[in-house]
């Protein structure tokens, strides 16, 4: 399972659009990029998940270079709700799914 | 739609009591999973359930036992329970394949004193 390693904690303002990057080296060919959210007192949350390139749903964007040794999880104008958790995981979907200790986003108004 | 129910919500043992943590979906998934998450880290896996009939130990184990009752159903058991015990527990559930994903319950909140 590949480690990954990012940020332990971002600040940022109410409508700014933030970015957390995930590096993941040694991330295998079979491995998907997933992203979860988890607000306090409540459990992790799914948010996005690629493979490659860049990927874009109603809630965030994920871009994913070529090499795959990194990703960068975007999230367009955040607001004081996007204060939370943010997990970077990488694997294939298999059964040991690992959590790292995320990146801890806090929005300021 | 419920997802992933967990009970009870909260609570509070004394050492060497024993316990069930309950956890159930509706989402009709094959695999199922307990963990737990100490103040300020990330989740750490205990044990899984790919499919009905079926578990194995995830990365802390000691001192738990799980049951797969159905498909809808995965217990997790402390026999004795013990201080360094005290933890918020999270079920999860995901259907099998490279894209499964986690949907995850509430949490139970326990504390051992």
């Amino acid at each position: 399972l590949a480690k990954t390693t990012q940020p332990i904690s971002m600040d940022s303002y109410e409508g700014q659009e933030v970015n957390i990057t995930c590096s993941h080296n040694n991330i295998a060919t079979n491995d998907y990029i997933t992203w979860y959210q988890q607000f306090p007192s409540q459990g992790p949350r799914f948010i996005i998940q690629g493979y490659k390139t860049k990927v874009t749903n109603e809630v965030a964007s994920l871009f994913i270079p070529a090499d795959r040794k990194s990703s960068t999880l975007s999230l367009p104008r955040v607001s004081l709700s996007d204060t939370a958790v943010y997990y970077c995981l990488v694997g294939d979907g298999g059964f040991k799914t690992i959590f790292g200790a995320g990146t801890r986003l806090f929005v300021k108004a | 739609n419920a997802g992933v129910t967990q009970t009870p919500k909260f609570q509070v043992l004394k050492t060497g009591q024993s316990m069930t943590l309950q956890c159930a979906q509706d989402m009709n998934h094959n695999s199922m999973y307990w963990y737990r998450q100490d103040p300020g880290m990330g989740l750490r896996l205990i044990y899984y359930s790919a499919s009905e009939g079926t578990t194995d130990k995830g990365e802390v184990p000691n001192g738990y036992n799980v049951s797969r009752l159905n498909k809808r159903e995965f217990s997790l058991r402390l026999e004795s329970a013990a201080p360094s015990q005290t933890s918020v527990y999270f079920c999860a559930s995901s259907s099998l394949g490279p894209s499964g994903m986690e949907h995850f319950g509430d949490g139970t909140r326990l504390s051992i004193l």
